[in-house]
């Protein structure tokens, strides 16, 4: 079974700062893929990063950022320079059965404050 | 180019009646997916199409929904005698190389 744990229900950051979320998951595939998405008030689903496990690399996107610890399982979202609209709820999600349903963790919520 | 969108935006029904649920994809996309969200929670698999074909029907909480698909297109996800359990918002992504991009959700709330 894959899992995906989100330890954090709710983060806060004020503008300009650093912020890191937590994701940690379980999966007994050797490849799958790891994704953060934004999901605002509008409940509209925005994908912000992807990790492919195969790679060693940290994905990174303009101010977003991961961590990727493949052998501790874990998968982080770093977000730089916070803005305003980042606050939103953050999800962590999985797929190892290439093509098939992603596994999201319960989500974080982000408060970004001036 | 134009994202996913489902229809209605928002549906309120009283309990026992049936509702249908739209969702349109991304142009060419041959993968479609439908997930529930809860109140607060994260994202519950449904079901996943490839092409009109439905090979992974797990999620479906109870023989109360279906699901289809036609002409590798739009798809209607069907609940039958509708609960006050089954509000929620209803997402539908159609997918491509491993990425899935989401629809806006019709959120049902039953009554």
């Amino acid at each position: 079974a894959q899992t995906v744990t989100q330890s954090q229900p709710e983060m806060s950051v004020q503008e300009a700062e650093t912020v890191t979320l937590s994701c940690t998951y379980d999966t007994s595939e050797s490849d799958y893929y790891l994704f953060w998405y934004k999901q605002p008030p509008s409940r509209q689903m925005i994908l912000v990063i992807r990790q492919e496990a195969y790679k060693q690399q940290n994905a990174t996107e303009n101010r977003f950022s991961v961590n990727f610890q493949k052998a501790a399982k874990s998968f982080s979202l770093k977000i730089s320079d916070s803005q305003l609209g980042d606050a939103a709820m953050y999800f962590c999600a999985l797929d190892s059965n290439s093509g098939y349903a992603l596994n999201f963790g319960k989500g974080t919520s982000l408060l970004v404050t001036p | 180019g134009a994202g996913v969108s489902q229809s209605p935006s928002n549906k309120v029904t009283e309990k026992g009646k049936d509702v249908e649920l739209r969702c349109d994809p991304i142009s060419g996309h041959t993968a479609l997916y439908w997930y529930r969200q809860s109140l607060g929670q994260g994202l519950e698999f449904l079901i996943y199409f490839q092409g009109n074909s439905a090979p992974d029907k797990s999620g479906l909480p109870s023989d109360r929904f279906s699901a289809e698909r036609t002409g590798g297109s739009v798809s209607t996800l069907t609940i039958q005698r509708t609960q006050q359990e089954d509000s929620a918002v209803y997402l539908c992504a159609s997918g491509v190389d491993n990425e899935q991009f989401f629809g806006p959700g019709t959120r049902l709330t039953v009554l």
